[in-house]
């Protein structure tokens, strides 16, 4: 399967640990997209990347929260001492890089949980 | 500033009926793009179908279409058939159409859809 891999699948970490989340695109794929779902509610955006570029990240908290998508590996969003209010599931998505409106493809998401 | 709204938060229906959840958008823009996801229990997000709004002719996935009406700011999507694996939320998202590509998807709040043996 090719698909968008995120792991890990749950993670649950303390308040005030760090959290990393990890996402490898589609093959083929040079956008990468996160959004964040908080239980019983739908995504929400938080920032778009292509290699080595911050494209958006009208949606990204302006603290505590960072995204990278380096030249190699995978694309990361970290979270610095996390807080209750940072529990939910954050999908990561991936689209070619040629054509507009192209169908975004998700990975599974990770589940984080705050002790 | 794009939304979208998705005023049913949940619909039922027996099996092999046909159903259609509604979505709206407000946009000041002209050419975009919509789609609809589904996120079944196990929480994936699966594409169902998208549109673009250039075009007039409604998009069809099998036992899955869609009406959509680009100046009352409409997108519905109908569910022929409905089948056990069709339980589900289901999400409407919009997209600009930007000289750069690709752009953020802006989903709606989603209605959660149970079909009925």
């Amino acid at each position: 399967n090719a698909g968008v891999m995120q792991n890990p699948r749950h993670l649950v970490r303390r308040r005030g640990q760090e959290a990393r989340l990890r996402c490898s695109p589609m093959k083929g794929h040079s956008h990468v997209y996160w959004y964040r779902q908080l239980p019983e509610e739908g995504l929400k955006f938080m920032v778009y990347l292509q290699k080595e570029n911050i494209i958006d990240e009208s949606g990204m908290p302006k603290e505590r929260f960072s995204a990278e998508f380096p030249k190699e590996g995978p694309s990361i969003l970290r979270i610095q001492q996390v807080v209750r209010g940072d529990s939910a599931a954050y999908f990561c998505a991936s689209s070619p890089e040629q054509g507009a409106g192209q169908p975004q493809h998700f990975g599974d998401g990770t589940r984080l949980s705050i002790l | 500033a794009q939304t979208v709204t998705q005023s049913q938060p949940e619909m039922s229906v027996q099996e092999a009926e046909t159903v259609t959840l509604s979505c709206t958008y407000d946009t000041s823009e002209n050419n975009y793009y919509l789609f609809w996801y589904k996120q079944p229990p196990s929480r994936q997000m699966i594409l169902v179908i998208r549109q673009e709004a250039y075009k007039q002719q409604n998009a069809t996935e099998n036992r899955f279409s869609v009406n959509f009406q680009k100046a009352a700011k409409s997108f519905s999507l109908k569910i022929s058939d409905s089948q056990l694996g069709d339980t589900a939320m289901y999400f409407c998202a919009f997209m600009i159409s930007s000289n750069f590509g690709n752009e953020k998807l802006t989903f709606g709040t989603g209605t959660r859809l149970t079909i009925i043996p």
